[in-house]
């Protein structure tokens, strides 16, 4: 079964830095894109960054640009988002979600995603 | 940037309703266009993609049109488990989602 599993969630103070992790089993990890999703409580869902099968290509929404880094290990099966001088507005439910192709430019969909781990930044 | 705007944000409809939500991008993204179901405390689950194209293990009731700019996703019956948030994706360029549409019991 295909699985992916958030972690490194919690409360940060703003201008603070976290890392998350999100491990993936079932599938040949290097195989596929990955990507980040975040839902601000009470709000929808926004796409936050996607990396390519090898980690060399990755895309960023515009409000994370410079702050946020994503990459992989593909010998640990394990995707991470470090984020740096986090705001407020960064408060969400981050999720990773496998893509289906090993490409990061697009024309694929998300399938399946983690269960999520709450950021929250506040002081 | 493609922004996706989807109709309406919400909707009341009865179960064994026909129900549509639409999903217009700004430019066009061929049929770069994905749906996805969500219930509350729950993460997202894919049911529709390449714009028409049903997921594996969804039920057949799900059933997603369009190409260009203007979608639909039509649930031609509606049943109890179906009463969630739905959003539309753009995979044309980068990627994009719609604001969600959110169906209630009537």
């Amino acid at each position: 079964e295909v699985q992916l599993l958030e972690s490194g969630g919690g409360l940060v103070q703003p201008g603070g830095s976290l890392r998350l992790s999100c491990a993936g089993s079932g599938f040949t990890f290097s195989n596929y894109a990955i990507n980040w999703v975040r839902q601000a409580p009470g709000k929808g869902l926004e796409w936050v960054s996607t990396i390519s099968g090898s980690g060399g290509t990755t895309y960023y929404v515009d409000s994370v640009k410079g702050r946020f880094t994503i990459s992989r290990d593909n010998s640990k099966s394990t995707l991470y988002l470090q984020m740096n001088s986090l705001r407020a507005e960064d408060t969400a439910i981050y999720y990773c979600a496998k893509g289906t192709r090993t490409t990061a430019s697009g024309g694929d969909w998300f399938d399946p995603w983690g269960q999520g781990t709450l950021v929250t930044v506040s002081s | 940037d493609i922004q996706m705007t989807q109709s309406p944000s919400s909707l009341s409809a009865s179960v064994g309703d026909r129900v549509t939500i639409t999903c217009r991008a700004s430019q066009s993204i061929s049929s770069n266009l994905n749906w996805y179901q969500q219930k509350p405390g729950k993460a997202p689950k894919l049911l529709i993609y390449a714009a028409s194209s049903l997921q594996s293990g969804v039920p057949s009731r799900f059933s997603g049109s369009g190409s260009g700019t203007d979608f639909i996703l039509t649930i031609s019956s509606l049943q109890p488990e179906d009463f969630a948030t739905y959003y539309c994706q753009q995979s044309y360029s980068i990627r994009t989602f719609g604001q969600g549409t959110k169906v209630e019991i009537k």
